[in-house]
């Protein structure tokens, strides 16, 4: 069973449409993430939930809104995509409240290309 | 802003050398610093993660030194094997809660 798993892997769509990527982890975790890896590769936080509510909420465009129904999951939805928002999302989960020190388990990474 | 600097940011070792890179972090304000595998097409796996000066872990034939003081962690690998060849990242804490990563140094062993 895949511990931390993204939906769909690859997504390609034209400028101006709405898309969704969903999150799902099966370990029991209290904290979800999302991360974007930027076109430098770094991984960079765009938001944590624990427990279904928002704790960090980095700058990013309020087209982008994430969205957890339970804490075994944390979409992103994004409206609006613009061609900047192509990169590859990176979903991940952690036991306990998210801070610094808690090994956080990555999803394998959803690739959106927006043309 | 917190920047997590690794080097170098590319690797080329020979099978059987042992090699080591380089995290900088601010270290102030210093809660944990952590070490990510990330092969290609995969996730990043955790390795490590490291809170105290002086730490040091190991696992298998991987290492790694940390400090605070001074801002560096290293990671050492022992007897490279070409199933070495992966990205290794490494994360400091920015602020109370969030992680900052580096850009990861990417090391390639040469059978």
């Amino acid at each position: 069973d895949t511990a931390v798993s993204q939906t769909p892997k690859y997504l390609v769509t034209q400028m101006g449409n709405d898309k969704s990527i969903k999150c799902e982890q099966n370990l029991g975790h209290d904290t979800m993430y999302w991360y974007k890896q930027d076109s430098k590769k770094f991984l960079k936080i765009m938001f944590s939930y624990n427990n279904k509510e928002l704790i960090i909420n980095e700058t990013v465009p309020n087209r982008f809104s994430p969205k957890s129904p339970d804490k075994a999951h944390l979409n992103l939805h994004i409206n609006s995509l613009e061609l900047g928002d192509s990169a590859v999302y990176f979903c991940a989960s952690s036991h306990g409240a998210g801070g610094p020190a808690d090994t956080q388990y990555f999803g394998p990474g959803t690739r959106l290309t927006v043309l | 802003i917190l920047n997590v600097e690794q080097s170098p940011q590319s690797l080329h070792v020979q099978e059987g050398d042992s090699t080591n890179f380089t995290c900088s972090f601010p270290s102030s304000n210093f809660y944990a610093l952590h070490w990510y595998r990330w092969e290609t097409a995969k996730s990043p796996e955790a390795l490590f993660v490291m809170t105290l000066n002086g730490d040091e872990k190991k696992k298998g034939r991987i290492s790694a030194t940390l400090n605070t003081k001074e801002g560096y962690s290293y990671l050492y690998i022992k007897g490279s094997q070409p199933e070495d060849s992966a990205t290794y990242l490494c994360a400091s804490n920015g602020g109370a809660q969030k992680l900052v990563f580096g850009q990861g140094t990417r090391l390639t062993i040469n059978p």
